[in-house]
């Protein structure tokens, strides 16, 4: 039973440039969250996300920063003229449906770093 | 603001020891929790979680949750060297979790 699955694990963008980040759920899963790592730092939620919908986008930065879950493929975090305080840990987790006690999975991380 | 605080450590135990790593907790509407470890440069890995007053035990692990106190705290048993890792702490807030900074835990040979 393959895990949470995140590609690239390491991005590296020059400032203006735009990161595309992967992540597919474990098999079974139907919800998705993006948490941040920044250097040194704890998780911080960015956002939680059902097939086709953001459920809570509230870690998100207003700008600059969006997210998806298409109904076919993985849920793709964007980020567009990436700035070096964007450089840190991206970290896709997932969660089997709500009747369950939340538990979430983590995937392997992206590795954003910005010149 | 809904906050975890864990002491960041480092903690440093013997091998064979017990470590006890601690955790307060802001929101009274948390009702999981959940311990992770995160070897440097890696993912955070599930380890335990808990979701009542009491005990749960797990292999080496004992987790234990005061929701009166708003207090969780991990036991790990004959620490091992490869134990030594930066746990963090979690709650639950509707969905999203809420992460403490982490405890450093050095396990010395």
């Amino acid at each position: 039973n393959a895990g949470v699955m995140q590609n690239p694990r390491h991005l590296v963008r020059r400032r203006g440039q735009e990161a595309r980040l992967r992540c597919s759920p474990m098999k079974g899963h139907s919800h998705v969250y993006w948490y941040r790592q920044l250097p040194e730092e704890g998780l911080k939620f960015m956002v939680y996300l059902q097939k086709e919908n953001i459920i809570d986008e509230s870690g998100m930065p207003k700008e600059r920063f969006s997210a998806e879950f298409p109904k076919e493929g993985p849920s793709i975090l964007r980020i567009q003229q990436v700035v070096r305080g964007d450089s840190a840990a991206y970290f896709c987790a997932s969660s089997p449906d709500r009747g369950g006690n939340n538990e979430q999975f983590f995937g392997p991380g992206t590795r954003l770093t910005v010149l | 603001q809904k906050e975890v605080e864990q002491n960041s450590g480092p903690l440093s135990v013997p091998e064979g020891a017990i470590a006890s790593l601690n955790c307060t907790y802001s929101d009274r509407g948390s009702q999981s929790f959940f311990w992770y470890r995160q070897y440097s440069g890696k993912s955070p890995e599930l380890i335990m979680s808990i979701y009542s007053n009491g005990d749960k035990e797990d292999g080496r692990f004992t987790a234990q949750l005061n929701k009166a106190s708003q207090y969780v705290s991990l036991l790990i048993r004959d620490s091992q060297p490869s134990d030594s890792a930066t746990y963090l702490c979690a709650g639950d807030s509707s969905y999203k979790l809420i992460f403490g900074s982490g405890t450093r835990l050095l396990v010395r040979p």
